[in-house]
């Protein structure tokens, strides 16, 4: 998992509040991106950033708003969590030319 | 529907055994890659192949890539303990801009 820090490590919430995951890599790729890892669904994109400045909708971003304001950190947000919110997110970068990602050690989240 | 299918979804074999699981799909693919994630962790790559037929060894680790493209194998020779994890197979299909991964091969190697 070097080259993407992700904090925090473990949250827990309630139904209704906002929290922010944060997700940054020493590696200098453009391309990040945010995957929730639920039992028996595999891995699920929920969003993507190709560049600074940029980004688009993966499989199931219902929920969930990013910002990648600069090249280095890709931020996830949940303004209003729902227990179906409860996973494990991942936060990736991916070398370009190679479709190679490196993850990070993910978020474990839990919504009451 | 998944692009990449896995199969055994679960293997648990004794420690010394050898153990092959499967990633197939009807798409052809430039690449696949085959990462391992430790409970707790991020999966973390373990090799890329490239081209139809091609064989990599990582220590008691074979990957194949098939020669159509479209389908790899994973062969662990004499497993440890140490092999135990969630494999998961990953590739970006022409045209597409994401990259798909299956749901993986769990595997359990009992000492």
């Amino acid at each position: 998992n070097a080259g993407v820090t992700q904090t925090p490590k473990f949250q827990v919430l309630k139904t209704g509040q906002s929290m922010t995951l944060q997700c940054a890599q020493d590696m200098n790729h453009n391309s990040m991106y945010w995957y929730r890892q639920d039992p028996g669904m595999g891995l699920r994109l929920i969003y993507y950033s190709a560049s600074e400045g940029t980004t688009d909708k993966g499989e199931v971003p219902n929920g969930y708003n990013v910002s990648r304001l600069n090249k280095r950190e890709f931020s996830l947000r949940l303004e209003s969590a729902a227990p179906s919110q409860t996973s494990v997110y991942f936060c990736a970068m991916e070398r370009e030319g190679f479709d190679e990602q490196f993850f990070g050690p993910g978020t474990r989240l839990t919504v009451l | 529907t998944q692009l990449l299918e896995q199969s055994p979804q679960f293997l648990s074999i004794q420690e010394g055994e050898n153990l092959t699981v499967y990633c197939n799909s009807s798409s052809v693919f430039s690449s696949l890659q085959w990462y391992r994630q430790e409970p707790g962790e991020g999966p973390v790559l373990l090799v890329t192949v490239v081209t139809g037929g091609e064989v990599k060894k990582l220590k008691r680790l074979t990957f194949q890539f098939g020669d159509a493209r479209k389908d790899s194998s994973l062969h662990i020779t004499a497993a440890q303990p140490g092999d135990t994890g969630l494999y998961l197979c990953a590739g970006r299909a022409p045209g597409n801009n994401r990259l798909a991964f299956g749901k993986g091969n769990q595997v359990v190697v009992i000492p």
